[in-house]
């Protein structure tokens, strides 16, 4: 099956800084790519919608400008939490749907804690 | 993309079918029915769709009932790896932006010894 990685899988960075974390599809082209976030017992929340070459389309009550999202390739989509503060510690996972198979897959997550 | 409801939280005895039920009554035509899994602290995993018949695959069955309002996961023999969170969602497929995957509560499903 299509194969979706992320990097890193955990991340512990210190308040005010900005981490990135990367997101590929390895075996496909995608298209489009999703961005969610997932607190502890809680259900996957959609941020954005990524499409390559152009601007992220992101949910109602998530700030573009502290989550930005870049998607220069067919393969790679970039999601960057620009000054980081504690309670932007999450799961985030994101998942790419492949242009042959309208099919998504999910990236296995990368943890983020903020100090 | 219509809602679903699940129950919250259901069990089920190690070598037994677990059978996860969905209610989609607002389903559209061309909404498809998917189920994804998630174990803790890992990326959903895709399990099986479908549309209006009956799916069958190497990891579970998808019984959707005739009016399309509901639908059924059934993994045949449960094992103690498939303890997770079961999620029924509704989907257009074949369209990228409008078939994005909104994820509801979802069942957690817990096989016993």
């Amino acid at each position: 099956g299509a194969v979706v990685s992320q990097h890193p899988s955990r991340v512990i960075c210190k308040s005010g800084t900005s981490v990135k974390i990367e997101c590929r599809s390895l075996d496909f082209q995608a298209t489009t790519m999703f961005w969610y976030r997932q607190f502890p017992k809680q259900s996957l929340m959609l941020m954005a919608t990524s499409n390559e070459g152009s601007k992220a389309t992101y949910e109602q009550g998530v700030e573009k400008d502290k989550f930005l999202i870049n998607h220069a390739s067919l393969t790679l989509s970039t999601l960057t939490v620009t000054s980081a503060h504690p309670e932007d510690s999450s799961f985030y996972i994101c998942s790419a749907i492949s242009g042959e198979t309208y099919e998504q897959y999910f990236g296995p997550g990368t943890r983020l804690t903020v100090t | 993309d219509a809602k679903t409801t699940q129950p919250t939280s259901m069990d089920c005895a190690e070598g037994r079918a677990a059978n996860l039920p969905c209610n989609h009554s607002t389903i559209s035509g061309n909404e498809y029915v998917y189920w994804y899994r998630q174990i803790h602290s890992q990326g959903p995993q895709y399990i099986i769709h479908g549309l209006k018949n009956n799916e069958t695959n190497e990891m579970a069955s998808l019984i959707i009932t005739e009016d399309r309002k509901s639908s059924t996961l059934i993994l045949p023999h449960a094992t103690l790896r498939d303890t997770a969170v079961y999620y029924c969602i509704v989907r257009v497929r074949g369209s990228s932006n409008t078939g994005k995957l909104i994820f509801g509560q979802g069942t957690t499903l817990q096989v016993k010894p």
